[in-house]
This record gives C-alpha cells, structure tokens and sequence, in this order.
C-alpha cells in the first residue's frame, strides 16, 4: 500500500528558505509516468497546487503563483523528493501536502500524506 | 490566470442530496474531462472522491457522482450523512501554462 509522509521544520523565519521532504513507502517514485506533488493549504484558504516532478521523465512543473521561489527535486536512493521554498514570508504559513500526481491523460492526485504545518513567524 | 468558481458553502439535511458546481471555461472544464474532486476533514488530508470527471476510486461511497454540462462540474452527494460535513474542492488541468488549479473550496454542512 503506498504510503506518503512529509517531515519538516515546523518553524520557519521571514526571507528563509523552506525546505520539506516526503518519504514515499509501499511503492517507487520511480515508477512508470508516476508524478510526485506539493501541495499547500494556507489557514482559512483553498488548496493550491505549487508543483510536481517525475523522476523516469525528468519532468518539473510548478504553477504559476510560486514559480519563481519554489524548486521540487528528490532522491530516488532514499526514495524521496523535497520542496524548497526561498524568501518565505507569512504568506506561505500554510499545510504542507505531497501527494501522486496522476498526469498523462490525467491530472489528479490519488495518495496524499497527512500533512506537514510550517509557520513563518520570526 | 483561469479560475474554478465554487459556492462558498451549501447545506443539507440528512438523507437528502446536494449538488456542488464547479464553474471554469470553455478552454478547460468545457473542453477536457481532466477534473477531479476532494473530500477534506478538518485536520485531515484531502481525499480524492471522483476523478476523469465521473470516476470513482475503489472505496468511495456511490452516493458521490460526478458530472458536467458545459463549462460546470458538478458534485452530486445523494442521502446525505452526518460525515459528508467537511470542505470539497474540484481540481482541473487548465492548460499548458497554468496546469492545474483547485477551486476556491466549498465547505458543506449537514444540519
């Protein structure tokens, strides 16, 4: 059963960079045209797709909103990918989420981890 | 930059249906049957409830369905239960820029 679960600081300072890693277990992130996601939920808001990557088609997409701050890359050893964030402001507090990512012909997230809450406060 | 319009809230009472729409254009919903929704709890991940549209993954109840007419999705939730209460997001491929978006979020009540 693939499971997915998101560590990360917590905690984070204005102008820092966030950084958070999602351990996928039960399955490969290298599997067939599997994409892996990040996925946020500020307080009081919506959800936003910030961006996703496949690792057999050495793929990354990011939505629009986030592009220029945010980079998704992994470590398929450890079977791992993580979010970078920079210059975060109160703004990106917010639920952290990863998630498959279903592309081809497709486009929803099917596994999703619990969630990882970051605040940005100094 | 497209945008999925969804209600703010809707309510209903148990055992009767509601239907929760998910607006967007002509060059996405009106045009593809990438759409998918999601079930969140408070304090829980999103689960994802109808996908390609009309699908459901194993597991989901059949009391959810989904359809669409034009440029709106809609959610369908029939016999309404005390834990169907929680916040439902429609998400839809929106082209080769943008990609993807979730709607703005409808928080459902069972009175």
């Amino acid at each position: 059963q693939l499971q997915l679960q998101e560590s990360g600081p917590g905690l984070v300072e204005p102008s820092e960079t966030l950084s958070l890693t999602c351990t996928v277990s039960g399955g490969s992130i290298k599997s067939g045209s599997d994409h892996w996601g990040w996925i946020r939920r500020p307080p009081g808001k919506g959800l936003e797709w910030i961006g996703s990557i496949c690792f057999t088609e050495n793929t990354e997409y990011y939505g629009p909103s986030l592009r220029s701050r945010v980079t998704i890359s992994g470590d398929t050893s450890k079977n791992q990918f993580s979010l970078k964030l920079n210059s975060v402001t109160a703004a990106d507090t917010a639920i952290y989420y990863c998630a498959r990512h279903l592309w081809h012909s497709k486009w929803y997230f099917d596994v999703w981890g619990r969630g990882t809450p970051i605040t940005v406060s100094s | 930059q497209s945008a999925l319009t969804q209600p703010a809230s809707v309510s209903g009472s148990p055992g009767q249906s509601i239907a929760i729409s998910c607006t967007g254009t002509s060059s996405d919903i009106g045009s593809h049957d990438l759409l998918s929704w999601y079930q969140q709890h408070p304090g829980k991940a999103p689960r994802l409830i109808i996908y390609e549209g009309n699908k459901r993954p194993s597991g989901v109840s059949t009391r959810f369905s989904g359809s669409k007419a034009d440029n709106t999705a809609s959610l369908t939730i029939s016999g309404l239960q005390a834990e169907d209460e929680a916040d439902y997001f429609c998400c839809s491929y929106v082209g080769s820029h943008t990609f993807g978006l979730f709607g703005g979020g409808t928080k459902l009540t069972v009175l």
